[in-house]
């Protein structure tokens, strides 16, 4: 199995909403990432987890929080969002192994609608 | 910072021909470059990684060098078809290789 799943596939909330975004993978990878990306742009690294623990957090606001509540599930909790939030948001996952490569894994992402 | 270009944003070419796209790098070389396909709407799909002791990389129609001298990747697509069609994406890593950096994308379009 190397598929990583999200849900749901499309999201609108308004800006006092509370959501949350899914990410589920069954590839015993241990590195999951979150990315935003909007139209006509490359993807943008939001958040790193390895082994289940933050490691990379890429300045992104406070009203994003993101969870790995085990080593196969991310979530992205999403709080007072702005319109400009809209875009295409990527889960991602590889293996972490010291010295070798990293292939990401991504997902087919969920569409965000900022009212 | 790491940056990556890719040489132009779109790109038609003909059913049948080569399509060669150009990524560029700044700084140190990677250890190795991706690259990605992207369908709208959809997540990269990665496609093949070459790493930077490697020329050459080839999997059925496609090809990839790296070019450490020049900074460069390219990637062909032989005998292109309409289902070729989408946005090609060149990553590279950084921080030890945790995380990626991506170019701006190419959008292909295969006419037929």
């Amino acid at each position: 199995d190397t598929e990583v799943t999200q849900t749901p596939k499309h999201l609108v909330m308004g800006m006092t909403n509370k959501k949350s975004l899914k990410c589920e993978q069954h590839m015993g990878h241990r590195a999951m990432y979150w990315y935003k990306q909007k139209a006509k742009k490359p993807p943008e690294l939001m958040f790193v987890y390895s082994y289940e623990k933050l490691s990379i957090n890429e300045s992104v606001p406070s009203r994003f929080s993101p969870e790995c509540p085990n080593s196969s599930l991310l979530n992205l909790h999403l709080h007072a969002l702005q319109p400009e939030d809209s875009a295409l948001y990527l889960c991602a996952s590889s293996q972490v192994l010291t010295g070798s490569t990293y292939t990401q894994y991504f997902g087919p992402g969920t569409r965000l609608t900022v009212l | 910072s790491q940056k990556i270009e890719q040489n132009s944003e779109a790109l038609n070419i003909q059913e049948g021909k080569t399509a060669t796209l150009t990524c560029n790098y700044t700084n140190y070389s990677p250890a190795y470059l991706q690259w990605y396909r992207q369908d709208p709407g959809r997540g990269p799909v990665f496609l093949l990684l070459i790493r930077e002791n490697e020329k050459e990389k080839r999997k059925e129609r496609l090809k990839v060098t790296f070019d450490t001298t020049l900074k460069q990747s390219l990637f062909h697509i032989t005998a292109s078809q309409p289902a070729d069609s989408a946005t090609y994406l060149c990553a590279r890593p950084y921080n030890y290789g945790q995380n990626f950096v991506f170019g701006p994308g190419t959008r292909l379009s295969v006419l037929p």
